[in-house]
């Protein structure tokens, strides 16, 4: 069975600050890793995802993640926030076989003035 | 194209009533999957439909049920609802294919049980 830890629940940050969000899964499996944002009131907007190829994975909103399969991990990154960053961000992974996503516990980013 | 959209967007319910939620996917997608998003237990899977069929389901009591018409639109019902129902219901779409490459998330359906 697979798993996602996202480690840090609450990451707060200042504005144009760097951040790192991180995502580590367990599969037996080869997986398909992904990250979603959730603001306030609706649902989830993909932000980028890894499915093969390049580690680097670019997405929306200037975030970036790097797949690293020897330490089981998909952090995201962006290089400088934004107030409008501030949400609640989820790390899932679909391990290919099964038509289903299985989610981390969520991270909320909080970017300050 | 429009998105998934889902109705009604809040519901408040008491204990022991039933409950049906419903989901139109994006145009064009024949998958529907639905999960609940509590604080406690975070997102949970709770089932998907392709072609009016269940492929997939999460590890919930019989109580959670759905279905999905021709047109691909799903409903899920909640019957003998509990306190521990309370909480925002998401449906996804997506194209068939061998893999889940992008679900697309609806606004999801806040429900309360009281």
């Amino acid at each position: 069975a697979q798993s996602v830890t996202q480690l840090d629940s609450q990451v707060p940050v200042f504005e144009e600050a760097p951040v790192e969000l991180r995502c580590n899964y367990s599969s037996s499996v080869s997986v398909y890793l992904f990250w979603y944002v959730q603001y306030p009131n609706q649902g989830l907007q993909l932000l980028l995802k890894y499915l093969s190829g390049s580690t680097l994975v670019k997405g929306i909103n200037g975030f970036e993640a790097e797949f690293n399969k020897s330490q089981t991990s998909f952090h995201l990154r962006k290089p400088s926030v934004h107030i409008s960053d501030t949400a609640e961000y989820f790390c899932a992974v679909n391990p290919g076989s099964a038509r289903q996503l299985t989610f981390g516990s969520g991270t909320q980013l909080t970017v300050l003035p | 194209k429009a998105g998934v959209t889902q109705t009604p967007r809040y519901l408040i319910k008491t204990r022991g009533q039933q409950v049906t939620l419903s989901c139109s996917p994006i145009s064009g997608h024949r998958s529907v999957s639905w999960y609940q998003q509590t604080p406690g237990q975070g997102l949970q899977f709770l089932f998907e439909y392709f072609s009016e069929t269940q492929r997939n389901k999460g590890n919930f009591p019989g109580r959670f049920s759905g279905r999905q018409f021709s047109n691909s639109r799903s409903e899920m019902n909640v019957s003998t609802l509990e306190l521990g129902d309370s909480a925002l219901y998401l449906c996804a779409s997506s194209t068939a294919g061998a893999i889940i490459s992008e679900q697309f998330f609806g606004p999801g359906t806040r429900l309360t049980v009281l």
